[in-house]
């Protein structure tokens, strides 16, 4: 079965300091991965997905993340982090096909210090 | 376009209790999909319709909870009787298309519900 683990429950940085959530998954094939983010009082919004390719994706908000077959890992980074990035983060796993489910890991919350 | 919209945004219910939340679809789009999360867990999946079809419900926890979704349009989920442990936030999602990797989900900002 799939499974998604992040590790960091809280992470705090500076405005302006630069992003890395880390993201690891278990799959057995090629994972189909994405990135969410949720502000508060807010639905799931998404960031990135990685289907094929290129393993460094590009998405909105100025976020990023490489996806890193040998360390099955998929990390989220931003070279400078705004207040109002402050948020929850999930990554997530999908495994295609007909199997249309997504495993999705615990979160992390970021904060952002001024 | 109207994204998807989900009622209501909060629920409080004693145990025991009926409650049925509501999600409307973004318009078009075929697959609607159910989650949960449990505080302090994952968002877990619940069942997945294609139209008005139930596509997958590997998920739903126990035969208290029964979702519909009538017409291929809006869909709700009944949970009877409710217990303390179905205290979450539910999300809904749409897509136009089937499979995660050619479809991204489109939530919706989620039903907290309460159940005391």
């Amino acid at each position: 079965a799939q499974s998604v683990t992040q590790p960091d429950i809280h992470i705090t940085v500076s405005e302006g300091a630069s992003l890395e959530l880390r993201c690891n998954y278990s799959y057995g094939a090629t994972p189909y991965l994405f990135w969410y983010v949720q502000s508060p009082g807010q639905g799931l919004q998404l960031l990135l997905k990685y289907f094929s390719g290129d393993t460094l994706v590009q998405g909105i908000k100025g976020f990023e993340a490489e996806f890193k077959r040998s360390q099955s890992s998929f990390n989220l980074r931003k070279p400078s982090v705004h207040w109002s990035d402050a948020a929850e983060y999930f990554c997530a796993v999908g495994a295609g096909g007909g199997a249309d489910g997504l495993t999705f890991g615990k979160g992390t919350h970021l904060i952002i210090q001024p | 376009e109207a994204g998807v919209t989900q009622f209501p945004s909060h629920s409080v219910i004693e145990k025991g209790q009926t409650v049925t939340l509501r999600c409307d679809p973004i318009s078009g789009h075929d697959n609607l999909y159910w989650y949960r999360r449990v505080m302090g867990k994952e968002i877990k999946f619940l069942l997945h319709f294609v139209k008005e079809s139930k596509q997958d419900e590997s998920g739903m926890p126990n035969n208290r909870f029964l979702a519909e979704r009538t017409g291929g349009t809006y869909s709700t989920l009944k949970v009877q009787p409710a217990e303390l442990e179905d205290s979450g936030v539910y999300f809904c999602a749409s897509s136009p298309r089937s499979g995660a990797g050619t479809s991204p989900l489109h939530f919706g900002n989620g039903t907290r519900l309460t159940v005391t």
